[in-house]
């Protein structure tokens, strides 16, 4: 069974730029988690989805950062305009829906904003 | 005051040794715990759940105090292959699903 997926793997951008992570869950994870882990801090929540709709997206840092999830299957996280601050790896995670099951997570995408 | 506290260590420790972590917890909320595994420059994945009974899982124990809100993790017969990051996970919310990851504590097992 595939894991879960993000794209890109890297992403090199300058500052002011647009840039759009994608993630795809484990087929028929309805939950989807995207968090943050920014150079020398723990990984931190920025929202989570219950199939296409927006459950807690209190981690959100500001309105420059927009999360979808059409159909709710593939999420997106766009950055737009992208800051230096933005620099980090966007981890996606899914489970399945029934409560405290484990969080899978995808390998990162590594955004880095000169 | 961070939410989950972790010694980030570098703990660097003999093959075979026995080495235990520690992690606290502030929101007495909290519903479920974690240890989570990360390798360099790899994603987070889970190692065990914690639970106040303790539980065993091969050469490592995990053990939840809710009283103290405390969380450890202990690692006997050490392995080269277990040097990584151990991130002390915590769940709350609706369903247990917003989770706060501690900071990590960083394990290196020399030869």
């Amino acid at each position: 069974e595939a894991g879960v997926t993000q794209f890109p793997s890297h992403s090199v951008i300058e500052k002011g730029q647009t840039v759009t992570l994608r993630c795809d869950p484990i087929s028929g994870h309805d939950n989807l988690y995207w968090y943050r882990r920014v150079m020398g801090k723990e990984i931190k929540f920025l929202l989570h989805f219950v199939k296409e709709s927006k459950q807690d997206e209190s981690g959100m840092p500001n309105n420059r950062f927009l999360a979808e999830r059409t159909g709710g299957t593939y999420s997106t996280l766009k950055v737009q305009p992208a800051e230096l601050e933005d620099s980090g790896v966007y981890f996606c995670a899914s489970s399945q829906i029934r409560e405290g099951e484990t969080q899978y997570f995808g390998p990162g995408t590594r955004l880095l904003v000169l | 005051r961070k939410e989950v506290e972790q010694d980030p260590g570098p703990f660097n420790v003999p093959e075979g040794a026995t080495v235990a972590f520690n992690c606290t917890y502030s929101n007495s909320a909290s519903q479920s715990f974690f240890w989570y595994r990360q390798d360099c420059r790899k994603e987070p994945k889970l190692l065990m759940s914690v639970y106040s009974s303790g539980n065993e899982d091969g050469r490592f124990t995990a053990q939840l105090n809710r009283a103290s809100q405390y969380i450890s993790l202990l690692i006997r017969d050490s392995k080269l292959s277990d040097s990584a990051t151990y991130l002390c996970v915590v769940a709350r919310g609706s369903s247990a699903s917003k989770i706060i990851f501690g900071s990590g504590t960083r394990l290196s097992i020399r030869p």
